[in-house]
């Protein structure tokens, strides 16, 4: 157990669609990352929040936005949902801004399917 | 910004050493190097990182270039349960960038 919790574990969902996903970070932790994995497309990565402010920004869709609560929690929101976005959705947290200054714990995942 | 490169995929024996390589020739001075894997049906978890010495843990060694172009993460001795894609991941220190490479898928067999 990682520490860092996702909700819900599986998702299933019509096209055209709005989700949102879930994510508590490791107690302590002040960054939190969000990754898409598809069978396609391997681990990529979507934006990260530091302390509640956006710090670094990947491969995130225009459909897709997050962001960090005051009490660290993140929620990441797809939108407009294609077959294309169906996926495994992982978050992970850090107690840093940057790896560097520490490890990268991730949560089970999120897997959503779009219908 | 800077790319990595890896192998598909390598296989090994059960208690061999494994040396699992990434190209990262656009590297900058700043750059750390990570190392994740991801077992089946988990998500990713840490393995190792770097900046410019070679770096040891319980886990895995990590050996980098002279150059800093390219890194080794060497399993001393595979077991089953260190079948996995293994991902080289560069970091830029301002933090702006997570730049994932294919990732090695690692075969073990006993």
């Amino acid at each position: 157990d990682s520490g860092v919790t996702q909700t819900p574990k599986h998702l299933i969902t019509a096209t055209g669609q709005r989700v949102t996903l879930r994510c508590s970070p490791r107690s302590g932790d002040l960054s939190v990352y969000w990754y898409q994995q598809s069978l396609d497309q391997g681990l990529q990565f979507l934006i990260q929040y530091y302390n509640g402010e956006e710090r670094a920004k990947g491969n995130i869709l225009e459909r897709f936005s997050a962001q960090q609560f005051p009490d660290l929690h993140s929620e990441l929101n797809l939108s407009s949902l294609e077959l294309g976005d169906s996926a495994l959705y992982f978050c992970a947290s850090s107690v840093g801004r940057w790896l560097g200054s520490g490890t990268q714990y991730f949560g089970p995942g999120t897997r959503l399917t779009v219908l | 910004d800077a790319k990595t490169t890896q192998p598909n995929s390598m296989e090994s024996n059960e208690e061999e050493p494994v040396h699992l390589p990434c190209n990262h020739s656009t590297i900058s001075g700043t750059d750390y190097i990570h190392w994740y894997r991801q077992l089946p049906s988990q998500g990713p978890e840490y393995v190792i990182h770097g900046l410019t010495s070679n770096v040891n843990n319980r886990m895995a060694s990590l050996a980098i270039a002279e150059d800093r172009k390219s890194s080794t993460l060497i399993l001393h001795r595979a077991t089953l349960r260190d079948a996995a894609v293994y991902y080289c991941i560069l970091e830029n220190q301002a933090g702006t960038a997570l730049i994932f490479g294919k990732g090695t898928t690692l075969s073990v067999s006993s």
